[in-house]
């Protein structure tokens, strides 16, 4: 069964704190795998989206990892500002759709 | 350039009316999907469509249908809608296929009452 599981459900830090999130996934066959942040009640905006062949991506002080061996990504999120807070969502595409997880639901307090 | 554009917005309708959403896709965008998210979750894929051909259903009911027009706009209806329906509906555009880019639109909230 095609799955996406995050961790932790939720995560609370300190303004400036870095944090890591977790995705693990079982999807075959592997398109690609997104990161997406999604404000309360927005939609969700892309963050990063990696290939089978990379390995990290980056965007601002968004870092993104994929090891397609043990089907896991992390996305690193460095110096966390207030605007952070949000939820994080996974997302594994195959050929036919995309294959949401539940997401990550981060606080940044100051 | 125009992102993906949902309408309406918000949206309260009463248990058993018919409701139906639309969505604008990014210009050269030929493909829309739709998601349905409850308040906590992750979204669930409800159709996509591509070329104005259904290329894919989630597992909803027959209360929901969509099409695609000729201008790659489209549309989500749902027909006797219960109270269980109250979501964020999400609209997805993307150029392919559903594992090329895709750009989300800002959800239409419909509330059931």
């Amino acid at each position: 069964k095609n799955q996406v599981e995050q961790s932790p459900q939720s995560l609370i830090i300190l303004e400036g704190k870095n944090c890591t999130l977790q995705c693990n996934y079982t999807v075959s066959p592997f398109s690609n795998l997104r990161w997406y942040k999604q404000d309360t009640g927005r939609g969700p905006v892309s963050l990063t989206i990696m290939t089978f062949s990379e390995n990290t991506k980056s965007n601002g002080r968004y870092t993104a990892t994929l090891d397609a061996d043990t089907k896991q990504s992390s996305l690193h999120i460095t110096a966390s500002q207030l605007s952070d807070s949000a939820s994080y969502i996974c997302v594994v595409a195959n050929t036919d759709k995309l294959i949401f997880g539940t997401g990550t639901r981060l606080q940044v307090f100051p | 350039d125009a992102g993906v554009t949902q309408s309406p917005t918000h949206l309260i309708k009463t248990r058993g009316q018919h409701v139906t959403l639309r969505c604008s896709p990014i210009s050269g965008h030929k493909s829309v999907s739709w998601y349905q998210q409850v308040l906590g979750q992750g979204p669930q894929f409800i159709f996509q469509y591509y070329e104005k051909e259904e290329r894919g259903r989630g597992n909803f009911p027959d209360r929901f249908s969509a099409r695609q027009f000729p201008n790659y706009s489209s549309e989500l209806n749902v027909n006797a809608l219960l109270l269980g329906d109250s979501a964020l509906y999400l609209c997805a555009s993307s150029w392919g296929q559903p594992n090329t880019e895709a750009f989300f639109g800002q959800g239409t909230r419909l509330t059931v009452v």
